[in-house]
Order: C-alpha cells, then structure tokens, then sequence
C-alpha cells in the first residue's frame, strides 16, 4: 500500500529557529511530490513541487528537498516567524495526472 | 497559480436534505477534478476523480449514489451530499489539474459541512 508518513506530527519553536519537517513514502516510484501549507478551516495552499528527477526546490524561506531512492523528503524552514504557523502537508504522486496521496501533516506553531 | 474557487466555505444542514458543492477554476480548463474528504487531524482522502463531459470514478468505499459529481463543464465540477447524515459531516476540498500534468495541483478553499 502507499502510504505517506509526516514527522513530527507537532512542532512548537520560537521565533528566529530553522526548522526541518519530515516527510517519507513507502513506494520510492513517485512521479513528483508536492509541499501545501493548510491554515486552520482552510483550503491548500501550494508551496513547493518536486519533479522526480529533480533532488531540491527553493523558494524564499523554504527549501525543499528529495531523495527518491530512500523514499524521503524534508522541507526546511528558515529563521521561522509567528506567521509560519499552519499545518504543512506533503503529498506525493505516483503517476501523471492522478490524485495525490497525502500525509497528515506536521502542525507548526511558532510563538514570538 | 491557479485559481479555483470552491463555493461555499461553510455550510450546516439538517439531515435527509441534500448539499451542493460547486468548484469552479477562475483560469484555466480543469479536464480533471479531483474531489478530497478530510476527518479532524487525519490527512486528506481521495473520494473521487471527475473527468469533463464523462462519469466519475469512485475511490473503494465511497457511495455514488450519495456523493453524486458532475463535471458538464471544463470549468465546473460540483459535488452534491444527497440525504446528508451527520457523519457525513467533514470538510470537503476540490482539485484541480490541467492538461499538463507536469504542473503542481491546485485547491479550493475547501468546504466545512455540519450535519445537523
């Protein structure tokens, strides 16, 4: 079965703190995968997308990345701030066009 | 990105009455439409992929007949909760994906249905 893992399943930090959010999958034959951020009683929104072929992506803060062959990915957050506080989602796909399959999340909060 | 708009954000209901859903993609041509469930604390669950202008296909365990999608146009994909019961009570989220399937999906804003 595919199946995506997060962890932690909770991460409290202070301001300022780099963090890292850890996401695996048992079947490493994705076709790419994907990083939202979820606010409370919100929709998804998209941060990052990992081609299969590609091993990281960036954007401002965020850095993400992945190691297909062990079936891993990490999403690093740096010098985190209050408004970094959500529920980060990592889901992947298996193969072009099809549903993806998510994790259930790490829930972030950052306190000033 | 994308915009998909998912209408509404919220809604309560009574049981044995009927709920629509509506996602419409604001620019782009959504040929699929993927339709997600999401239990507190659990991660999303696919319920059913919706092609324009076909039948969607259900995901194992997901009723049809209770959770009827239309897909008439390219940029509208509704779902309707038929004879709600308060365990249907969920929050429910659109996708879309366009015909590149290299691009990143895309969601609504989701929908919070209360059962009453």
């Amino acid at each position: 079965k595919q199946e995506v893992t997060q962890i932690p399943a909770a991460l409290s930090v202070p301001e300022g703190e780099n963090l890292v959010l850890n996401c695996s999958f048992t079947d490493s034959a994705i076709y790419n995968l994907q990083w939202f951020r979820q606010d409370p009683g919100k929709g998804l929104t998209s941060l990052l997308l990992i081609q299969s072929s590609q091993r990281e992506q960036t954007s401002g803060r965020l850095n993400a990345s992945l190691d297909k062959s062990s079936g891993r990915s990490t999403l690093y957050i740096a010098a985190s701030q209050p408004g970094d506080s959500a529920t980060y989602l990592c889901a992947v796909v298996y193969q072009a066009g099809t549903a993806l399959i998510f994790g259930k999340g790490t829930t972030l909060s950052v306190s000033s | 990105g994308a915009v998909v708009s998912q209408h509404p954000s919220w809604v309560i209901c009574k049981s044995g009455t009927s709920v629509k859903i509506e996602c419409r993609s604001l620019d782009f041509q959504a040929t699929t439409m993927f339709w997600y469930r999401q239990f507190p604390k659990k991660s999303l669950m696919l319920m059913a992929t919706s092609n324009e202008g076909s039948k969607a296909t259900y995901e194992q365990g997901v009723e049809k007949d209770k959770f009827l999608i239309n897909h008439a146009s390219l940029t509208l994909s509704t779902l309707t909760v038929t004879s709600a019961h308060p365990e249907d009570s969920s929050f429910y989220i659109c996708s879309e994906r366009t015909g590149n399937k290299n691009t990143e999906a895309f969601f609504g804003q989701g929908t919070r249905l209360t059962v009453v």
